[in-house]
């Protein structure tokens, strides 16, 4: 199956830095790749739609400020949680569809722990 | 709006018991996906199964099997002999069109299996 792969897994950071996550597929070439964020013991909530070449769309109540979404190319998206804070602490997921088989993965998956 | 609800937080059955999660989910689009996932203390997602509307075959994998009717707008999942490896949180999930959309997630359902 389609691999996805995020980097870091885990980071801490100390509160007002920015911490850039990143989302790879592969494999294959995906258009769309999706952001989701996991606080401890919830769901995922999907926070934004992330679109090569284009802007991103941000879920409602979702500061586009603060996580800057960059799909430069067809096989990485990067988030970048910008001036982060104790709030911002959580898992977050990112998955990339794949558009020759209507099917999504997910990565691993990264650990942000903000101090 | 789409959403998905696991009603069962948490469920904790004894080794080789039987056990059912259940799913009901609210749409208004006629066609859809839906998706079960499970979430192990890694973190990672591991895709179950996914299922289009348009199919409501019971399904079987091993001891897993997932029973979808549209008439109660249900797609509940079924563990037969539960072993301690299938303790996780599980989380049903629904998207719209061909399954490569934005997934909406229910608040998941965390399972123990006691040895």
């Amino acid at each position: 199956g389609a691999v996805v792969s995020q980097h870091p897994s885990r980071v801490i950071c100390k509160s007002g830095t920015s911490v850039k996550i990143e989302c790879r597929s592969l494999d294959f070439q995906a258009t769309t790749m999706f952001w989701y964020r996991q606080f401890p013991k919830q769901s995922l909530m999907l926070m934004a739609t992330s679109n090569e070449g284009s802007k991103a769309t941000y879920e409602q109540g979702v500061e586009k400020d603060k996580f800057l979404i960059n799909h430069a190319s067809l096989t990485l998206s990067t988030l970048t949680v910008t001036s982060a804070h104790p709030e911002d602490s959580s898992f977050y997921i990112c998955s990339a569809r794949d558009p020759t088989v209507y099917e999504q993965f997910f990565g691993p998956g990264t650990r942000l722990t903000v101090l | 709006a789409q959403k998905v609800t696991q009603a069962q937080t948490e469920i904790s059955v004894v080794e080789k018991e039987d056990v059912t999660l259940d799913c009901v989910y609210e749409t208004r689009d006629t066609t859809y996906y839906l998706f079960w996932y499970k979430q192990p203390p890694s973190g990672e997602l591991v895709f179950l199964i996914r299922r289009n509307s348009f199919d409501e075959q019971n399904e079987i994998s091993g001891r897993y099997s997932w029973n979808f009717q549209k008439s109660t707008s249900s797609f509940n999942f079924t563990i037969t002999a539960s072993q301690v490896v299938d303790s996780a949180v599980y989380f049903c999930a629904l998207s719209e069109n061909f399954g490569n959309e934005k997934l909406t997630f229910g608040t998941g359902t965390r399972l123990t299996i006691i040895p």
